[in-house]
Formats: C-alpha cells, structure tokens, sequence
C-alpha cells in the first residue's frame, strides 16, 4: 500500500462549488503539506502543519483552508472554487529533511 | 529570498547514453539541503537524490550522481546508462537547514526525454 494517499485522483467541478481534498499518510511523520503544480510553475506551498494544532500559511494560501483531522489526516478545502484554482495538488510528508508526496489530485474547475 | 532555477525546459538522451541537468540556485545561507525529484507521467513525485550542503562529497544513488558546487551555487544531476524509465520531469529542490517551515522551493523542472 501507498505511504501517501489522496483522494479523489480526478475531479471535475464547477465554479462557486465546495470542494474537499483529502490526504492520508502511514508513514508516521508529524508534518504534512500540500502543494499546487501549474505548467512552468513547478510546485508552490499552499498550507503546511507539524502537527494536530499547528497550521500555517504557504505562499498562495488565499481562497484555501485546510483542516488536520489526525496526524495521519490532513484535507484540503477550497470554499468556492474557481477556474484559476485548475491545476494538480499534491500532498506530502516530511521526516524533517526529505518530503515523500502523494500521488497528486488532478482539479478541474470549469 | 532563496531562488531555484533550471535553464534547460527540454532535453533529449538516447538510450544508454549519459546526460545532465543543470541547476543553480541563490541563498545567502551556508547550511541547507538539496534535492532532485523524478515527474514520470505517472505525475508520482518521487525523489531521487538529495544533497547535504555540509557534506563536500557528491551524492550518488545507483545511475544517478549529482556535481554539487557549493561556491558556484551549482546542483547538477548526471543520469548514467539512461533508460526509457528514465523519462520524466526533473525538479530541483532547496530547502534551507534548520528552517521552521521545512520548505521546499522547487525550479520549474526540465522535461527529459530518453529515445530508443
């Protein structure tokens, strides 16, 4: 089984809809995040925790949330999608050094 | 501001033929790690390599080896006996020693293509 897992792998949605990403780890590790990869962008950090209590903002955390249900849980919402949200999200954990990352949700906002 | 970049979009190798991507970033810090992960169509993120900048020998992981110029903020990744496997997007990575995000700042990867 996957270390990293994230669901759904695919969605299509439409503007102004809630959306809810969800990401599972077994790999025991205390900090989660969740990154966004758009084309000749490589990957920016939208949220990170190190643990259950502790959430903080990356670089493009406008018109996200997220919520650290467990410290294997860690989901992504966006609250009222839109077009300029379309790209692939991953989430990943890290041992402190080395990040291990999912195998990324493919969004579509239409 | 740390900054990641990687010059090369696209390049192409032919099998079992040897290539290197190029990477240079910019800190003002001394301590800090670096990283080259693999983007296979699969889209799995997976990480091949990664670099301790305190250590002065070059990382290596089978066919993978990395050229670490710390004075030139240079990162190179020379793939060996290059397989069809092989291709994929190539992302380096820098993140900073001790930082309290444990931040990794991605380049905009370069697409490597191995032809038969």
């Amino acid at each position: 089984d996957a270390d990293v897992t994230q669901t759904p792998r695919n969605r299509i949605t439409k503007t102004g809809k809630r959306i809810m990403l969800e990401c599972s780890q077994t790999k025991g590790h205390d900090r989660m995040y969740w990154y966004r990869q758009d084309p000749g962008l490589g990957l920016r950090l939208i949220y990170y925790s190190f643990d259950v209590k502790d959430i903080n903002k990356g670089e493009i955390s406008d018109g996200y949330s997220v919520s650290r249900q467990a410290q294997a849980k860690f989901s992504l919402s966006l609250e009222s999608a839109i077009p300029n949200q379309t790209a692939l999200y991953f989430c990943a954990t890290s041992d402190g050094i080395a990040q291990f990352f999912g195998p990324g949700t493919r969004l579509t906002v239409l | 501001a740390q900054t990641v970049t990687q010059s090369q979009p696209e390049m192409s190798v032919q099998e079992a033929e040897t290539v290197t991507l190029s990477c240079t970033y910019d800190t003002s810090e001394s301590n800090y790690y670096l990283f080259w992960y693999k983007q296979p169509p699969s889209r799995q993120m997976i990480l091949v390599i990664r670099q301790e900048a305190y250590k002065q020998q070059n990382a290596t992981e089978n066919r993978f080896s990395v050229n670490f110029q710390k004075a030139a903020k240079s990162f190179s990744l020379k793939i060996s006996d290059s397989q069809l496997g092989d291709t994929a997007m190539y992302f380096c990575a820098f993140m900073m020693y001790g930082g309290a995000t444990n931040k990794l700042i991605f380049g905009t990867g370069t697409l490597l293509a191995v032809q038969p």
